[in-house]
């Protein structure tokens, strides 16, 4: 079955790392999503991670896959206020169409 | 160059109303998608255009929802008649290939009282 889980809510300080993590059901996933989605806008991609990869880095972002207990985690290090929005993993199982989780919320302490 | 946009922005209803929502991919995009965030809650797949056939519409809810897309451009997103749990952010998405980077819009907050 296709569900994707995240939590709520996390609240970090200016300059501290971020981790949003994401549990995902489907073990047919090719790609694994983050979209941010800040106040009146659409989602933007950040980054994707190939279900055969084990983690990538892209300058603040890291994400981390593990394909064993499904579960990806993106990790923003020196996060600032700019950062706060809502974070979306997702998943393409080849079916084209998206399965995404309910988003969290990421709010930045000056 | 443009990206994708939603029309209109925020639209408030009365039950049993009907409301288009509209979107315009990304000129030369043949793959729209249109998916639907209710109650702050996942958001949903809700159907897959390849030009201007429906390529999937499993995600849609019940036929109270149609969608079309005349011509392989814009595409619209009829609800009649409204009823109270349609009540969301529509977001559309447009890609140039089927496995290419979604391109999402800023969505439509549908409101319906």
């Amino acid at each position: 079955g296709e569900d994707v889980e995240q939590s709520l809510f996390l609240s970090v300080r200016e300059g501290d790392s971020s981790v949003i993590n994401c549990t995902y059901t489907d073990s047919s996933s090719t790609y694994l999503y983050w979209y941010k989605q800040e106040p009146g806008a659409g989602l933007q991609l950040l980054t994707y991670i190939f279900s055969n990869m084990d983690m990538k880095q892209d300058q603040r972002l890291t994400v981390l896959l593990n394909k064993k207990d499904k579960h990806l985690s993106l990790r923003i290090a020196d996060t600032q206020t700019g950062d706060s929005a809502i974070y979306f993993c997702a998943e393409d199982t080849g079916r084209r169409a998206l399965t995404f989780g309910s988003g969290t919320r990421l709010q930045v302490q000056p | 160059e443009a990206g994708v946009t939603q029309f209109p922005s925020h639209s408030v209803i009365e039950k049993g109303q009907t409301v288009t929502l509209r979107c315009d991919p990304i000129s030369g995009h043949d793959n729209l998608y249109w998916y639907r965030r209710v109650m702050g809650k996942e958001i949903k797949f809700l159907l897959h255009f390849v030009k201007e056939s429906k390529q999937d519409e499993s995600g849609m809810p019940n036929n109270r929802f149609l969608a079309e897309r005349t011509g392989g451009t814009y595409s619209t997103l009829k609800v009649q008649p409204a009823e109270l749990e349609d009540s969301g952010v529509y977001f559309c998405a447009s890609s140039q290939g089927g496995g290419d980077e979604q391109f999402f819009g800023p969505g439509t907050r549908l409101t319906v009282l």
